[in-house]
């Protein structure tokens, strides 16, 4: 099974700042089948990134997903407050869909 | 537009079988490709995928849960049933279900909190 690790844990910025966020998976994820979701505090999460790079319907353009193989990015270019939140990939190529450990995205 | 929403007991005692159901809407399971899955989050931790079930019949099961889980749907009624098996404390979590399209989750239900505790 493929286990997806991100980085940084916790990332601290300031709204209006760039955000960069890592997924490195254990085995290379076929067809690139990547996806990145936003979490907030009570709520489901919610599809932001796929394939790894189509945003969902909905998604400002300020948010990016790259990468290829293992490696994976995802990108928000200028914050605002509401993208203050927990952020997981999560493969579906192959059985099980793993998700990473996630990273939250705090207020500096 | 497709919705989603998850339904069951708050409360479970230790060794009891949990019964969740998804009841959804602006979507068939009988459409090629569509599927509806589970995914828990205990307080405070990360997202963990549970099971899938599949328009064709397919199962998919998480490989460390596989023998405490079954996933099953009604088709006619829109519904999607996971049982989870000699419930712990440890799976206290809010329980999610969700439409994907492939494997890929796009659409979630709200969630319900399952406490486990005698």
């Amino acid at each position: 099974e493929i286990v997806l690790t991100q980085s940084p844990g916790t990332l601290s910025l300031s709204p209006g700042e760039r955000a960069t966020l890592s997924c490195r998976a254990s085995q290379i994820v076929g067809n690139n089948y990547l996806a990145w979701y936003q979490q907030k505090p009570g709520q489901a999460p919610r599809l932001l990134i796929y394939g790894p790079s189509s945003r969902a319907t909905g998604i400002p353009d300020r948010f990016s997903g790259s990468g290829s193989g293992t490696d994976f990015t995802l990108t928000i270019s200028r914050l605002e407050p509401e993208d203050f939140a927990v952020y997981y990939c999560q493969q579906y190529a192959s059985s099980p869909q793993n998700f990473g450990q996630g990273t939250k995205l705090e207020i500096k | 537009q497709i919705t989603l929403r998850e339904s069951g007991p708050t409360l479970v005692q230790p060794t009891q079988t949990l019964t969740l159901t998804c009841t959804f809407s602006g979507f068939s399971l009988s459409t090629s490709a569509v599927g509806v899955g589970w995914i828990r989050q205990p307080p405070g931790k990360a997202l963990e995928w549970l099971a899938h079930i599949y328009w064709d019949d397919g199962e998919r099961y998480s490989p460390s849960l596989k023998s405490r889980l079954t996933i099953t749907k009604d088709t006619s009624k829109n519904q999607v049933v996971l049982r989870m098996t000699n419930m712990d404390p440890v799976d206290t979590a809010t329980y999610y279900c969700g439409h994907t399209s492939g494997w890929l989750f796009d659409y979630w239900g709200q969630g319900s909190l399952v406490t486990v505790s005698s």
